[in-house]
């Protein structure tokens, strides 16, 4: 069956970095788009973006190109999603996604979540 | 930026009412448009895409309607396991937004 798993609980210091990863399992690994959502505490879902884990292709939301940055290991079957420079905003659980639909890098729904990954930014 | 609106915010209802959320988005998004169903603690659960089409092994008592601008999630008859928060996505352009929730409570 189709599984994301996700890398455990961080906590880190504001100005710090931090890199999540997530374990695709089920599927053929670069056959998907897989992309990266962010809950802050009793606030709407945000999309950060995506990475095509056939090339390695990334795009980002205007929000966070500066500071985050998406890799691929296929070979491990697993993507990473980095942030650098947190801040206490940044305090969210995070979600690796899986698009819907193979070979497609346009908008669409999300069919697999991980589990999520809560990072705490505190000094 | 797309901008969804759900409402209502929170949803009193009781087991076996029929319940209705509406999203509304700030422009025409044709009918990309996805539901998903949230427990505390866990991920999103897909329940419906393309504003009516019902995800694989979810429920017959959930179904989506609507184009355009106005969407509606309805659970026909509510069961214990459907308190939760509901949130919609729109994915006709990037960057994908969703709306704010909609929290079904126990009346």
């Amino acid at each position: 069956q189709v599984q994301l798993v996700q890398s455990g609980a961080e906590v880190k210091k504001p100005g710090a970095s931090v890199k999540v990863s997530c374990k695709a399992s089920g599927y053929i690994f670069n056959k998907f788009v897989i992309q990266w959502l962010r809950q802050a505490p009793g606030q709407r879902l945000e999309w950060m973006g995506w990475i095509n884990t056939g090339n390695g292709n990334t795009q980002f939301s205007q929000r966070f190109q500066d500071r985050v940055t998406f890799t691929s290991d296929t070979s491990a079957s697993t993507v990473y999603m980095e942030m650098s420079s947190l801040r206490s905003a940044d305090t969210a659980v995070y979600y690796c996604v899986r698009v819907a639909a193979a070979l497609v890098l346009g908008p669409h729904h999300f069919d697999y979540w991980g589990q999520g990954t809560l990072v705490t930014v505190s000094s | 930026d797309i901008q969804m609106t759900q409402y209502p915010s929170t949803l009193p209802a009781s087991v076996g009412d029929r319940v209705t959320i509406t999203c509304r988005a700030s422009q025409t998004i044709s009918s990309w448009l996805a539901w998903y169903q949230q427990k505390p603690g866990k991920a999103p659960k897909l329940l419906i895409y393309k504003a009516s089409s019902l995800q694989s092994g979810v429920p017959s008592r959930f179904s989506g309607s609507g184009s355009g601008t106005e969407f509606t999630l309805t659970i026909s008859s509510l069961q214990p396991d459907d308190f939760a928060t509901y949130y919609c996505q729109q994915y006709n352009s990037y960057p994908a937004t969703f709306g704010q929730g909609t929290k079904v409570e126990i009346k």
